[in-house]
């Protein structure tokens, strides 16, 4: 009976490298939600994706930051030629959807370190 | 957008104290949830209100919803070292969580 699994835990990358974040969420769970927290703040969301269909990307950067759920596999978060400003740490979490409430359950995260 | 607002953003407790950590919004809230995040660990659903003027409670936790639902408050008694962490409120709506910007609890034994 897994969680949200999120790896790697912790990723350092030099600027200008891409960064490669996965998430599966918990089983039966079809919605996939993904966040970033800065240190001392809160979590702001950036995405919202069902299987192969991204719902909602109102907070995701316009550049450099891509996101992705396919049919089979976790969903990836992908930055392009990361920089200093990125280094953050990502939370994944998924939900049933509607029947659930709207109750997320979170991934462990991804602390990006950005050198 | 809506903002959710939460103070006080810092609260030092001695242990065996109650304190109380707020959340407010200037829009009338479709519901609230709360979440706990341990240092170094992620966010932990706690409870979720729906109802204007709701009250849960969870063993030393009492949440309560305002009657207006622009307000919430989390309260804790007899305040232990394991309550150490980050209490987030947020909204869920639209399909996503906008989260207030935390207080971290730090607490004196």
């Amino acid at each position: 009976n897994a969680g949200v699994m999120q790896n790697p835990r912790h990723l350092v990358r030099r600027r200008g490298q891409e960064a490669r974040l996965r998430c599966s969420p918990m089983k039966g769970h079809s919605h996939v939600y993904w966040y970033r927290q800065l240190p001392e703040e809160g979590l702001k969301f950036m995405v919202y994706l069902q299987k192969e269909n991204i719902i909602d990307e109102s907070g995701m950067p316009k550049e450099r930051f891509s996101a992705e759920f396919p049919k089979e596999g976790p969903s990836i978060l992908r930055i392009q030629q990361v920089v200093r400003g990125d280094s953050a740490a990502y939370f994944c979490a998924s939900s049933p959807g509607v029947t659930g409430g709207f109750i997320q359950y979170f991934g462990a995260g991804t602390r990006l370190s950005v050198l | 957008g809506q903002q959710v607002m939460q103070i006080p953003q810092y609260q030092h407790v001695q242990e065996g104290e109650d304190f109380t950590t707020y959340c407010n919004s200037s829009t009338t809230l479709s519901n609230i949830q709360w979440y706990k995040q341990r240092p170094g660990g992620h966010p932990v659903f706690l409870i979720q209100l729906v109802k204007s003027g709701e009250v849960k409670k969870q063993k030393r936790l009492t949440f309560q919803f305002g009657e207006a639902k622009k307000n919430s408050s989390l309260h804790i008694t007899a305040t232990q070292t394991t309550d150490v962490g980050t209490y987030f409120c947020a909204e869920a709506a639209g399909n996503k969580l906008t989260f207030g910007g935390g207080t971290r609890v730090l607490v004196k034994p």
